[in-house]
């Protein structure tokens, strides 16, 4: 079946921009994450849904981020009034189950590049 | 706060030798502990995990993991590199069986000669 899908793959913004970055998760995965990749690091985590209810956002780095996931399935990831700072891969993962050790399923990511 | 760290940005190895990436992590719990690997343009993959039963866990592709609590490590190996392995690969924790995100390290790029 198909996997998770992120769109667009690249996003070229101008400082001040608002962007929005879509993740398709495998169809019927309740646990939906979404990571922020810079170059030459790890993912880092940026906020959880299990369904609709965003149950962490611990990781957002500002409130010029939000994310949504309104009938628990597509999930947005909006960026207000980007900043050069913000130019990194945006990952989402999706899981089947609510535990930890339930394997959490990657996209391809979302290269956001502000200019 | 949890963390991991992964000994070496770059490892390179000759094809049939041993590979051997270093992972060691910081949990004031018992910890679940995976490896994943990245491919150029693709999506990370889960090789492996530690989820507190066997210590020495096997995964995809000929890479086996052993969980040492003693020395805080969970070090990835594959007894002969193969070229299709060259990629980045990262160890994450998490220190908690419901609550879900994951802590990764900053990743260890394996170059696999010929």
């Amino acid at each position: 079946g198909a996997g998770v899908s992120q769109s667009p793959r690249y996003k070229v913004a101008k400082r001040g921009q608002d962007v929005a970055l879509r993740c398709d998760p495998i169809s019927g995965h309740v646990s939906l994450f979404w990571y922020q990749q810079a170059l030459g690091q790890g993912p880092e985590f940026l906020t959880y849904f299990q369904n609709e209810a965003q149950l962490d956002k611990s990781g957002l780095p500002s409130d010029r981020f939000f994310a949504e996931r309104p009938e628990g399935s597509v999930s947005t990831l909006k960026i207000q009034r980007t900043q050069q700072e913000d130019s990194a891969v945006y990952l989402c993962a999706s899981s089947s189950g609510l535990a930890v050790y339930n394997e959490q399923f990657f996209g391809p990511g979302t290269r956001l590049t502000v200019l | 706060a949890q963390s991991v760290t992964q000994l070496g940005s770059h490892v390179s190895v000759s094809e049939g030798a041993l590979v051997l990436l270093r992972c060691n992590y910081s949990s004031s719990v018992p910890p679940y502990l995976f490896w994943y690997v990245q491919y150029p343009n693709q999506g990370l993959q889960l090789l492996l995990k530690y989820t507190s039963a066997a210590t020495l866990v096997k995964g995809i592709n000929g890479f086996e993991a052993e969980f040492k609590k003693s020395e805080t490590s969970f070090h990835l190996t594959k007894p002969s590199a193969h070229m299709s392995d060259a990629a980045e690969y990262f160890c994450a924790v998490s220190p908690m069986e419901y609550g879900n995100k994951l802590v990764f390290g900053a990743g260890t790029i394996l170059r696999v000669k010929s």
